[in-house]
């Protein structure tokens, strides 16, 4: 198995561009997360989707943030405009839940530099 | 709402030295645990994990876990750690469902 596939690893833009982020999950998981890493807030889970729909996005920091899947093996984070301060590193995470606990199978990463 | 905290921030030891990484929890039901670590540079790995049974866990890398339901902690544990433990270690609280908390991290540095 591949694993979680994240798409870009490293993105640097300009304020005010936008950005758009990728994830592939692992074949066959039914839940995806999208999560932010910064030094001063740490790990911060911006949203997840089940069965390609959304069920909490309570942690996307505003309205400049967008997420979609359009289907169980692909999904978008995007960033319209984006600013310094959204420089971080953007982890996607997949997991198959169902009968019993599971756990999340994280990707390698997108690191984002707005400057 | 669930949180989880953990003990320390930073924790620099020497090689050979042995490690207790704290974590606690805050939520009164069933929980599912786990440790994860980030290796410098790297992504979230799974260290181990606490579903049921036996409240001392094994894990990859000599690593282990004991739950202890009455104080709320799942503390992380090595005898011995090496040079390339040096990371960051992340503990998790699954209540059910989707849910799912992550604390926010302890560093550890590992001097040869």
């Amino acid at each position: 198995d591949a694993g979680v596939i994240q798409s870009p690893r490293h993105e640097v833009t300009e304020m005010g561009q936008e950005v758009t982020l990728r994830c592939k999950p692992i074949s066959g998981h039914n839940s995806l997360f999208w999560y932010r890493q910064t030094m001063m807030r740490g790990l911060e889970l911006l949203i997840y989707f089940n069965n390609n729909v959304p069920i909490d996005d309570s942690g996307m920091p505003e309205d400049r943030f967008s997420a979609k899947m359009p289907n169980a093996s692909f999904s978008t984070l995007k960033i319209q405009p984006s600013e310094p301060r959204d420089s971080a590193v953007y982890f996607c995470a997949s997991s198959l839940e169902g009968v019993g606990p599971y756990e999340q199978y994280f990707g390698p990463g997108t690191r984002l530099t707005v400057t | 709402a669930q949180s989880v905290s953990q003990h320390n921030h930073h924790v620099i030891l020497s090689e050979a030295a042995s490690l207790e990484l704290g974590c606690n929890y805050s939520y009164g039901g069933t929980v599912n645990l786990f440790w994860y670590v980030q290796y410098p540079g790297q992504h979230l790995q799974l260290l181990l994990k606490y579903f049921s049974g036996d409240p001392l866990v094994k894990g990859i890398k000599g690593f282990e876990a004991e739950f202890i339901k009455s104080k709320f902690s799942f503390n992380l544990r090595k005898p011995s750690v090496q040079w390339s433990d040096t990371a960051e270690y992340f503990c998790a609280v699954n209540a059910g469902g989707q849910n799912f908390v992550f604390g926010p991290g302890t560093r550890l540095s590992v001097l040869p």
